[in-house]
């Protein structure tokens, strides 16, 4: 079963706006992570946030982590059409078979020039 | 560098054939290995995974199984297809410990 939903599952933007997309789990988690999938293609690992973490940037990218609301988004600043693509979180599970990767059913973001 | 090589790229099979997908990683030792499959337009459910030779958990029923002949190659089979097995099978990897995971470029897979 899945671990994590991401909202919206579809979201289209203009160039040069500011992407914003969220997931949410169900257990306890060691970490979360966000990867990118291009269509046709394998996923790309983009991000990783603590458990003990509640923020965290790279590039223009910037995650944030509720672990009180089991939630994260991902924020995708001064967006290009490049950026198009499926966005999925990911979680590793607290206290169980830590070597699992769990996906979330992913956000589908189009960016239009 | 690590790479990790995946194929075949795309496969088209009848109802009730085998299946064989092949999945390798070099540049690295004693990865963890990972079998997904992603249906069209969803997101991607674990299959199996693999933390050394030999050892093989499972995540999933059905008419699928995966083994570890080698440390860095992971293959997943079937002896009879299902029309329910078509799918995007992504095959991954990641160290002992980390979080990060490096996937391969995926297997299409069409069972008509």
């Amino acid at each position: 079963s899945q671990q994590g939903e991401e909202d919206p599952q579809a979201l289209s933007i203009q160039e040069g706006e500011n992407a914003t997309m969220n997931c949410s789990y169900k257990t306890s988690i060691n970490n979360l992570q966000w990867y990118r999938q291009n269509s046709g293609r394998g996923l790309v690992h983009l991000i990783l946030i603590r458990s003990n973490e509640r923020e965290k940037h790279s590039g223009r990218l910037r995650v944030t982590l509720d672990t009180s609301k089991k939630s994260s988004s991902l924020l995708i600043t001064a967006s290009r059409a490049a950026d198009t693509a499926s966005y999925f979180c990911a979680t590793d599970a607290y206290g169980g078979a830590t070597n699992k990767l769990i996906f979330g059913t992913g956000t589908l973001l189009a960016v239009q020039p | 560098s690590q790479t990790i090589h995946q194929w075949p790229a795309t496969l088209v099979q009848p109802v009730g054939s085998p299946l064989s997908l092949e999945c390798t990683v070099e540049g690295t030792s004693n990865p963890n290995l990972y079998w997904y499959r992603q249906a069209a337009g969803r997101g991607l459910q674990l299959l199996f995974y693999s933390v050394g030779i030999g050892q093989i958990s499972s995540e999933v029923p059905q008419n699928l199984s995966a083994s570890r002949p080698q440390d860095r190659q992971f293959i997943l089979s079937s002896k009879k297809l299902l029309l329910s097995d078509s799918g995007f099978y992504l095959c991954a990897w990641r160290l002992q410990g980390t979080g990060e995971l490096f996937f391969g470029e995926g297997s299409r897979l069409t069972v008509l």
